[in-house]
């Protein structure tokens, strides 16, 4: 079946530790991103990327950083820099192309539920 | 103000009830719009996007007035498996990478 893996599940970080979070997709789809959501908060863009070798910051890119060298995957780390990094983060992946909205629509990880000691 | 702003609920609904849902946007120049399902703890999933006529998928009518920017959702004779936290989702292109999400609506249907 075609999905999108994320892992770990649930992660745990020291303070000062630099965590990397891996999402994988095998639907052929060209963009991926990364939410980051705090509870009863919608998500909140982190980082995207439409093709291999490139990505663009999203909202909150402070603190965070990614790489996509390969179109089905996207890992992200969470860095030292970053503050509050305890949240619920999702990866997404979409495909951009078509002209109808169908391209807009973000299929999503089950999510990585990251939590700072 | 967000640019997308959804009333955070939370919607208690006896079963069977039916119930609704708006979502006001701010960028009056926003092409597609969305709604998705949110289970606790869980990831979001597509419930259904929403076209400028209306569209209709089952128990679901999503609606949008792009005078007035806002969308909705109906849900007719709800059931227990519908509680859940509704986002709404609004996106200016067709690059998804700048959808922007509301905060959501968590309804409990209750027995």
């Amino acid at each position: 079946d075609g999905g999108i893996t994320q892992s770990p599940k649930y992660l745990f970080r020291k303070e000062g530790q630099n965590v990397t979070l891996s999402c994988e997709q095998n639907l052929n789809h060209d963009a991926m991103y990364w939410y980051r959501q705090d509870p009863g908060q919608g998500l909140r863009l982190i980082y995207y990327s439409q093709i291999v070798n490139d990505f663009q910051k999203g909202d909150i890119a402070e603190g965070y950083s990614v790489s996509r060298e390969k179109k089905e995957s996207f890992p992200l780390t969470v860095t030292s820099a970053q503050k509050n990094p305890t949240a619920f983060y999702l990866c997404a992946s979409s495909s951009v192309r078509g002209a109808d909205s169908g391209a807009n629509v973000l299929t999503f990880g089950a999510g990585s539920r990251l939590t700072v000691l | 103000r967000k640019e997308v702003e959804q009333d955070p609920g939370p919607f208690n609904v006896p079963e069977g009830a039916t119930v609704a849902f708006n979502c006001t946007y701010s960028n009056s120049a926003s092409q597609s719009f969305f709604w998705y399902r949110q289970d606790c703890r869980k990831e979001p999933k597509l419930l259904m996007s929403v076209y400028s006529s209306g569209n209709e998928d089952g128990r679901f009518t999503a609606q949008l007035n792009r005078a007035s920017q806002y969308i909705s959702l109906l849900i007719r004779d709800s059931k227990l498996s519908d509680s859940a936290t509704y986002l709404c989702v609004v996106n200016p292109n067709t690059n998804a990478g700048k959808s922007t999400f509301g905060d959501g609506t968590t309804l409990t249907v209750k027995p």
